[in-house]
């Protein structure tokens, strides 16, 4: 059974652009729930997705937003990049949100904002 | 306060000997506990869960929960230098749809 397939692997922005970064979970599986890693902060929760609807939201600018479409992948943008958001982007894949059952990682997507 | 907090290590242990990795969370209604290892350069990967009180073993680790003093506890017995990773304690409850990370202890098992 294939995994949590994260695209791309690297980017490399400048300050002020925006980026789109994508995530297939494992089939079968409804939610998609993304997560920032730094050095400093560890794993921040960003968003959940579950059947096309946020169910869920953490504390993040606006700049940062996503989507799910109706085979459940899941895209996450963020406009007007800053430094700070380089970092190690996660997203995770479960039947329906809760890691009880499951809750599988992607290998994740490493944005560097120069 | 942060909801889950873990020492940031490192924490060394020699090969053999046996590895204590604690977490400290502030939601008392928290359900779930997880431990997650994550490699550098790689992805978190689950490997264990507890839910209840009290000691849950499988093989060479047992996670310990206290939910009275919201504490919740790893040991890994006969460490070996393959268990250097990061340690991240989750905890799934009263905080919506998602999982809720400390910031990670390091392990080092020296040989």
């Amino acid at each position: 059974k294939a995994g949590v397939t994260q695209t791309p692997r690297y980017l490399i922005k400048t300050r002020g652009q925006q980026v789109t970064l994508s995530c297939s979970p494992i089939s079968g599986h409804r939610s998609v729930s993304w997560y920032q890693q730094t050095p400093g902060q560890g794993l921040q929760f960003l968003f959940e997705y579950f059947s096309e609807t946020q169910r869920n939201k953490g504390n993040f600018p606006g700049r940062f937003s996503g989507r799910q479409f109706s085979n459940s992948r899941s895209e996450m943008n963020v406009s007007t990049l800053e430094l700070g958001d380089s970092a190690l982007y996660l997203c995770a894949s479960s039947l329906d949100g809760q890691p009880n059952y499951g809750y599988t990682f992607g290998s994740g997507t490493r944005l560097t904002v120069v | 306060q942060k909801e889950v907090e873990q020492n940031s290590g490192p924490l060394s242990v020699p090969e053999g000997a046996i590895a204590s990795l604690n977490c400290t969370y502030s939601d008392r209604v928290s359900q779930s506990f997880f431990w997650y290892r994550q490699y550098s350069g790689k992805s978190p990967e689950l490997i264990m869960s507890i839910y209840s009180n009290g000691d849950k073993e499988d093989g060479r680790f047992t996670a310990q929960l206290n939910k009275a003093s919201q504490y919740v506890s790893l040991l890994i017995r006969d460490s070996q230098p393959s268990d250097s990773a990061t340690y991240l304690c989750a905890v799934w409850g009263e905080y919506g749809n998602k999982l809720v990370f400390g910031a990670g202890t390091i392990l080092r098992v020296k040989s």
